[in-house]
């Protein structure tokens, strides 16, 4: 969906260097999510936002922190990243009482 | 918390079978239940979603039952075709935090043979 995109698509980065990825919506949603998804696991939540500079934890939190200063930009920041953070992000946007819409996601490989 | 189980995890059948998928869901207080497919190196989609006031809703050759007493939930697939080939994810909507995120199973891995 063009309503919501992730930065970047692809990155390799080397343990104990700081990472931010970027989500961008377009459709004014209030909630948004990051989740990794791992071969075995599915789909985790790591941080949501129910609105500006309103955040919280998901099941998969620890390592990781996130800032939304607008409603449209939801950043994930791994502030030392870890091999163990090699994962496919997705971004996701939703209503209440609705499904979500996912970005495209972000490959992050941590060598 | 919400736990959502989801099996089989991989699921293998004929071009023109049916496909059946099925999820259990831990917290009776959840009462939205999205499915998703997921492409190879794809987002996941949104394809059906199901409300806890409702028992069976379709969509063409997908549709999706609710057992709320039971708590578990399935996805059917008739006359599959190759194209269906994909991961399938359940979700339930969990209210024990501040809001009511979706808790996802771990995947199924349909492969529709021709």
């Amino acid at each position: 969906d063009a309503g919501i995109t992730q930065s970047p698509r692809h990155k390799v980065t080397e343990t104990g260097t700081p990472v931010t990825l970027r989500c961008h919506q377009t459709e004014n949603h209030r909630y948004m999510y990051w989740y990794r998804q791992d071969p075995g696991h599915g789909l985790r939540l790591i941080h949501y936002s129910y609105g500006v500079k309103d955040t919280d934890k998901g099941e998969v939190s620890d390592g990781y922190s996130v800032s939304r200063s607008k409603t449209e930009d939801f950043l994930l920041t791994l502030e030392s990243a870890t091999s163990s953070q090699t994962s496919v992000y997705f971004c996701a946007t939703g209503q209440e009482h609705y499904g979500y819409t996912f970005g495209s996601g972000t490959r992050l490989t941590v060598v | 918390g919400e736990n959502v189980e989801q099996h089989p995890s991989t699921l293998s059948v004929q071009e023109g079978d049916s496909a059946v998928i099925k999820c259990t869901y831990s917290d009776s207080a959840s009462n939205y239940f999205p499915w998703y497919k997921q492409e190879l190196g794809k987002r996941p989609q949104l394809i059906i979603d199901i409300r806890s006031n409702v028992g069976e809703k379709k969509d063409q050759r997908i549709a999706v039952t609710l057992n709320k007493t039971a708590k578990h939930f399935s996805l059917h697939i008739t006359e599959t075709q190759p194209e269906d080939s994909a991961v399938y994810f359940c979700a339930a909507r969990y209210y024990g935090g501040s809001q009511g995120n979706l808790i996802f199973g771990k995947g199924t891995k349909l492969s529709v043979k021709p």
